[in-house]
């Protein structure tokens, strides 16, 4: 069965520091892996997906993850991180069953400080 | 492009009351998720459907909770009767249906049970 795991649910940067969120999955089947991020009083937002074309994914805002099936992680990366960064994270594996069902991480919380 | 709709934004209601909250999906969309989220127990999964048929409803959490997809543009997720425990914020997401295509979210129904 598929499970993701997102080491960390608080993770606090400086502005302009290296932002480094962590996820490891387990899947049987070859997988598709998501970040979401959720900024307060919304939804979820799709900021990148790996579906096997590229090791090295890229996103919106600046942020991109690379696929290490050696180490079954997908770490999220942003070089460089803005105050607007501050939000929830969430790192999902697709289930693999009929309708695109997502299991997700619990998140983890960015804080960055100024 | 419209995303997915959610209605009521927020819903502020007595105990014992009926609560309807309802989902039009993205236009193409074929399968529909309904998920909860707590400060405590995180994103849960309520039920899903494909092609309007409820695949998976093993989220749900008791007989109060009940979901329709009566055609492929409208959902709605019902609890009666309301208790305070069920105060959350309701989410609902909409996919092509691929595991590959990844969970499009609507804004949420802030649900608060006094």
């Amino acid at each position: 069965a598929q499970s993701v795991t997102q080491l960390g649910s608080h993770v606090s940067v400086s502005e302009g520091a290296l932002v480094l969120l962590r996820c490891n999955y387990s899947s049987s089947v070859p997988p598709y892996l998501f970040w979401y991020v959720q900024y307060p009083n919304q939804g979820l937002q799709l900021l990148l997906k790996y579906t096997s074309a590229a090791t090295l994914v890229k996103g919106i805002n600046g942020f991109e993850a690379e696929f290490k099936k050696s180490e079954t992680s997908f770490h999220l990366t942003k070089p460089s991180a803005h105050m607007s960064d501050a939000a929830e994270y969430f790192c999902a594996v697709s289930e693999g069953s009929q309708g695109g069902k997502l299991i997700f991480g619990q998140g983890t919380e960015l804080s960055v400080k100024p | 492009d419209a995303g997915v709709i959610q209605s009521p934004r927020h819903e502020v209601t007595e105990m014992g009351q009926e609560v309807t909250l309802r989902c039009k999906p993205i236009s193409g969309h074929n399968s529909l998720f309904w998920y909860r989220q707590t400060m405590m127990r995180g994103l849960e999964l309520l039920i899903y459907f494909n092609n309007n048929v409820p695949i998976d409803d093993s989220g749900m959490p008791e007989d109060r909770f009940s979901a329709k997809m009566p055609n492929a543009s409208f959902s709605t997720l019902k609890i009666q009767p309301s208790e305070p425990r069920d105060s959350a914020v309701y989410f609902c997401a909409s996919s092509p249906g691929t595991s590959g295509g990844g969970l499009f979210f609507g804004e949420g129904s802030r649900l608060t049970v006094l």
